[in-house]
């Protein structure tokens, strides 16, 4: 089955610099990859997420890079903020299949 | 429109008693996900319920089981409870397993065994 991995699982950063987390996959038959962010008492949230015909999507601030040859993924958050502080996910699944998270990445911002 | 309903939101229950969590999902949404959250361990695939049917299973032991109902409500089961069960559990819908859509959480139920 799918396994995730996700790196680091611990990030901090200044306000107004850049973050990026990382993930691989071992499934090369993934091709639905998203991004949830989960705020303290509440479940994830889903932010981006990107499809395997497609090697980069951006959504203001936030961007998600997919290499399938390597298999591995990359949330990249520009100009963060305080609120961007939180947990992120990773995930990765093939239609009609489970999916698999990573661990999780806590990323702390401070001003 | 309304999301994804869990209840109840907290729950402690003793070693050795079982214990039942709901899950509405999302109007429209026909699969419905469970996962269990544990610091250090991420978000735990449990199984997938699609029109009353399993779909997919996770690697939990056979005390943890589930169903859904022709309305699409899931519940999930767990019996003779182990201290180690005490997480965040998750419950997600989504359009069904055939499809690559994000799903959408819920709060979640924390189980506390004591």
């Amino acid at each position: 089955g799918e396994n995730v991995e996700q790196h680091p699982s611990t990030l901090s950063v200044q306000e107004g610099d850049s973050a990026v987390i990382k993930c691989t996959y071992s499934d090369s038959a993934s091709n639905y990859f998203p991004w949830y962010k989960q705020e303290l008492g509440k479940g994830p949230q889903l932010i981006i997420d990107i499809r395997s015909n497609v090697g980069e999507k951006k959504d203001q601030r936030i961007a998600v890079t997919l290499n399938k040859t390597a298999k591995h993924f990359s949330l990249h958050i520009t100009e963060t903020q305080p609120e961007d502080s939180a947990v992120y996910f990773c995930a990765a699944k093939e239609a009609g299949t489970a999916l698999i998270f990573g661990k999780g990445t806590t990323l702390s911002v401070s001003s | 429109k309304a999301g994804v309903t869990q209840t109840p939101r907290y729950l402690i229950k003793t070693r050795g008693q079982q214990v039942t969590l709901s899950c509405s999902p999302i109007s429209g949404h026909r699969s419905v996900s469970w996962y269990q959250q544990t610091p250090g361990q991420g978000l735990q695939f449990l199984f997938e319920y699609f029109s009353e049917t399993q779909r997919n299973k996770g690697n939990f032991p056979g005390r943890f089981s589930g169903r859904q109902f022709s309305n699409s409500r899931s519940e999930m089961n767990v019996s003779t409870l182990e201290l180690g069960d005490s997480a965040l559990y998750l419950c997600a819908s989504s359009v069904g397993p055939g499809t690559n859509y994000g799903y959408t959480f819920g709060s979640g139920t924390r189980l506390t065994v004591v």
